[in-house]
């Protein structure tokens, strides 16, 4: 089955202790993004890759990194959360001029 | 820089009744997608268009590509209460990041 993965599904965390959420897809896409939702902010872009070891920054990338050394894998990484980091995190891949597909969602809650 | 403008915000609906939504860009886009979004869940790609004037249908589903190439509408017939959710269109437009410009969603409720 065609799909994006994200884990974990759900995280509570602390102020300052680094953490990664993965991504994986098996459609063999050269573009992946992740987004975050926030009520009344829509999504918004955060870091994108056009291809293995090509990332950029999108719209919100401030206090998030991303790699991206396989073609299936983008994990995002944050180094030092923050309370506002608390939010939906959507990972997503595409072909680089197709329909996007998203996963279910990383719900993060920083304390 | 691009906008998209997505209406209406919020619609309520008895069932079976038809719905119609829209989004208008202030720039040329060459890829509309439509996605309905359920609480808690990812994005589900609804109908993907790519022509200037594309109609594309998926069940109770249709969507067209406006001839400007600056708007996109959806409709959904016989509305049924599995319909409700949020309902996000994004276009792409001529840059080479592959970026999506999304709307803000039309939140759609159906009353049984």
């Amino acid at each position: 089955e065609a799909q994006v993965t994200q884990n974990p599904r759900y995280l509570i965390t602390v102020t300052g202790k680094k953490l990664t959420v993965t991504c994986s897809q098996n459609m063999n896409h050269e573009y992946m993004s992740w987004y975050r939702q926030d009520p009344g902010l829509g999504l918004r872009q955060i870091y994108y890759s056009m291809n293995v070891e090509v990332t950029d920054k999108g719209d919100v990338p401030e206090g998030y990194k991303v790699s991206r050394k396989e073609k299936r894998n983008f994990p995002l990484i944050l180094e030092s959360p923050s309370p506002n980091q608390t939010s939906l995190y959507f990972c997503a891949s595409s072909s680089v001029w197709g329909a996007q597909y998203f996963g279910p969602g990383t719900r993060l809650l920083v304390l | 820089g691009q906008q998209l403008n997505q209406s209406p915000q919020s619609m309520f609906i008895q069932e079976g009744e038809d719905v119609s939504m829209n989004c208008t860009s202030s720039s040329i886009f060459n890829t509309w997608l439509w996605y309905k979004q359920d609480p808690g869940e990812g994005p589900v790609l609804l109908i993907a268009l790519y022509k200037a004037g594309e109609l594309t249908s998926n069940g109770r589903l249709t969507a067209q590509f406006g001839i400007t190439r600056k708007d996109s509408f959806l409709n959904i017939s016989a509305s049924i209460p599995s319909d409700v959710g949020i309902y996000f269109c994004a276009g792409r437009g001529s840059g080479n990041t592959g970026k999506l410009i999304f709307g803000q969603g039309t939140t759609l409720q159906v009353k049984p």
